[in-house]
């Protein structure tokens, strides 16, 4: 069965220092997402991408976090400072389209903690 | 607007009795209502969807729920809990709004199962 694949699974970093995260969605899927989950909280939406251009974004998806498809198979998240805040982990998600029926496919996620 | 209400945030049942995880749900429209089960350090795996067809729904692992539009709920349920049943549940909500799917997440149920 096909699978949304992420890495890395787990990433420590320094507070202030850059950390991206990498997707490799369903290769037919064309709608993309972040979420991520704060130890002990709810499963929250990042942003989600179609096109080649975000689509939607929540709250959480300031000006430190950016995604990318550089290369049409590989869905980034990119953190630019990283806060203690920040510790959580990230799950991907992919769709083949936006319809009722449409479920999205997750992957295992990326825990990242920030000291 | 959209939400969903995970009433328990912990259940324990004993291996062979059944099992049942609530979950109700808030939504302006007629929505498409998921269950996704979380292994510890693992990704979100569908268990069950429910988009408009039939009301009661069979998922993977023994698991079904059944939407009840009059009750707006959606109910997780299996006859005879497994060791392997041990994990947590998130109910989850997705509605087409503005031409894209918002997927919001209930808080999780942790289903404890003992021997």
């Amino acid at each position: 069965e096909p699978e949304v694949t992420q890495t890395p699974s787990h990433q420590v970093t320094q507070m202030g220092q850059e950390v991206i995260l990498r997707c490799v969605p369903i290769s037919n899927h064309l709608y993309f997402y972040w979420y991520r989950q704060i130890l002990g909280q709810k499963v929250e939406f990042l942003v989600s991408f179609y096109n080649n251009e975000i689509s939607e974004k929540s709250e959480i998806f300031d000006d430190q976090f950016s995604v990318e498809r550089p290369d049409g198979s590989n869905f980034t998240l990119k953190i630019r400072s990283t806060k203690l805040e920040d510790s959580a982990m990230y799950f991907c998600a992919s769709s083949l389209g936006q319809g009722r029926a449409n479920v999205l496919t997750f992957g295992a996620g990326s825990r990242l903690t920030v000291l | 607007a959209q939400s969903v209400t995970q009433l328990d945030s912990h259940v324990s049942v004993s291996e062979g009795t059944p099992v049942l995880l609530r979950c109700n749900y808030s939504s302006s429209y007629s929505p498409s209502l998921f269950w996704y089960v979380q292994h510890p350090n693992k990704g979100l795996q569908l268990l069950l969807k429910y988009t408009s067809a039939a009301t009661l729904v069979k998922g993977i692992n023994g698991f079904e729920a059944e939407f009840k539009k009059s009750e707006t709920s959606f109910h997780l349920t299996k006859p005879s809990a497994h060791m392997s049943d041990a994990a947590e549940y998130f109910c989850v909500v997705s509605l087409l709004s503005g031409g894209y799917q918002k997927v919001t997440f209930g808080t999780g149920t942790k289903l404890q199962v003992i021997p």
